[in-house]
């Protein structure tokens, strides 16, 4: 049962154009989302989250949009980087007990074409 | 550097072997989580603990087990290994638990052969 969903296996995107990632969620009781950037053989790094009473939050180039009704969130990074070349996971949590832990997305690997 | 330190980075063991893999939070952090990424899927949820408590549970093998100690440093036992557990295993840390960022160590790259 796939509760994190990101559709988009791979996402290429040309240098300086706007990247969209997106990710749909099943479960009601999360509330909290994070996005997270991932290179080879290395440790997820944290991009930046959103907590569902908020419909948007921005953090530099990256800015994460919620829609609860819809049941979907999305990672826009403007302009689009080289170095944003990666494998972006979206995750989920909820504050009641069993939902704690972070529900992670399948991922999308973002290529920036220079 | 996230501040979460994964111990070995590289594995390499045969089946039917028993391995542990370590853990060490960021300074101040209760909560340890667990994960598997096989051949570039996507994060496996193992086992959580908060401040040397089981706290939640998910798909995790009756062979794999888990601990936090009381200086909050955690290790993963995995026993009888099968190829199918060579995978990147990765631990993270947070404050606390729920609605909060989670911070990954490098990842400990397990192969069995």
């Amino acid at each position: 049962d796939q509760q994190v969903k990101q559709n988009s296996p791979s996402l290429s995107v040309q240098e300086g154009r706007i990247s969209i990632l997106n990710c749909d969620y099943t479960n009601s009781m999360f509330d909290y989302f994070l996005w997270y950037k991932k290179y080879p053989a290395e440790g997820p790094t944290f991009l930046i989250s959103i907590s569902s009473i908020k419909d948007k939050n921005e953090d530099g180039r990256f800015t994460v949009f919620l829609n609860k009704s819809a049941k979907h969130l999305s990672l826009h990074i403007v302009p689009s980087q080289p170095g944003d070349s990666a494998v972006y996971f979206c995750a989920a949590s909820g504050f009641n007990f069993g939902n704690e832990k972070l529900t992670f997305g399948t991922g999308t690997r973002l290529t920036i074409i220079p | 550097d996230s501040g979460v330190t994964q111990t070995p980075k590289h594995l390499i063991t045969a089946t039917g072997q028993r391995v542990t893999l370590r853990c060490s939070p960021r300074s101040g952090d209760l909560s340890v989580y667990w994960y598997q990424q096989s051949l570039d899927q996507g994060l496996q949820f193992l086992i959580q603990y908060y401040n040397g408590e089981e706290r939640a549970k998910g798909n995790i093998l009756e062979r794999f087990s888990a601990q936090q100690f009381p200086d909050l440093h955690s290790e993963l036992n995995l026993s009888s290994l099968e190829l199918g557990d060579s995978a990147l295993y990765f631990c993270a840390s947070s404050v606390n638990t729920g609605n909060t960022e989670a911070f990954f160590g490098q990842g400990t790259r397990l192969t069995v052969v």
